[in-house]
């Protein structure tokens, strides 16, 4: 079975401070995704790849940042935390060439910022 | 970007009801995904649907994929408390992305 595994599945944060969240997949997908998910929003896209150092702007990427250097490892970076930015934050990842691959979502990570 | 719209938003049945999920994109969707959620924890993979007037069943969940692929449905027969959740649509495009709708709750009463 393929594993999305977060770091953490809760973090709290204060203003201002830089965070990182870290997904681990270990099915040597091509892509990863990261979304945040919050109610009545449902997921909003941030940043994917798909590739080892490339990235692309999702929906809503500013005020994040995204990491690649390892094909298994993708990281989400908040520059400087805001607390507009609690949320739900879910890590997936797939091989979506031929768009018969389904998405294998990590258990996600609360974020709180106070 | 796909713009994808589900409905309702939110759903109570009583247990043993049927009910329909309906998600709807503003573009010929070329892969179709329902997940279910679980309050507070990942997405599930249930079903994925490619060509048109495709039909999946998985236990008593069935999902549809309508003919000019811009529609997709989510049946559930004689629901139960399991069932219970968000159900979520997603689509990928040729762009390597994937977005999904906002979701439905489903609640089902004992």
């Amino acid at each position: 079975d393929v594993k999305v595994t977060q770091s953490s599945r809760y973090l709290v944060k204060r203003t201002g401070e830089k965070v990182f969240l870290e997904c681990v997949q270990d099915m040597d997908h091509e892509n990863m995704f990261w979304y945040r998910q919050d109610p009545g929003l449902g997921l909003r896209l941030i940043y994917f790849s798909y590739d080892v150092k490339m990235k692309e702007k999702g929906d809503i990427p500013e005020g994040y940042s995204v990491s690649r250097e390892k094909k298994e490892r993708f990281s989400l970076i908040l520059e400087s935390a805001s607390t507009n930015q609690t949320s739900m934050y879910l890590c997936a990842s797939t091989n979506l060439g031929s768009y018969n691959s389904p998405l294998h979502f990590g258990n996600g990570t609360r974020l709180t910022v106070t | 970007s796909q713009e994808l719209e589900q409905s309702p938003q939110s759903l109570i049945v009583q247990e043993g009801k049927n009910l329909t999920i309906n998600c709807t994109s503003s573009k010929t969707l070329y892969g179709l995904y329902w997940y279910k959620q679980k309050y507070g924890e990942g997405l599930i993979f249930l079903m994925m649907l490619q060509k048109g007037g495709e039909e999946k069943s998985h236990e008593k969940i069935t999902a549809k994929l309508d003919e000019k692929k811009q529609q997709s449905s989510l049946h559930i027969t004689a629901s139960q408390p399991s069932h219970a959740g968000i159900y979520l649509c997603g689509a990928a495009s040729n762009n390597n992305d994937m977005r999904f709708g906002a979701g439905t709750r489903l609640t089902v009463k004992p």
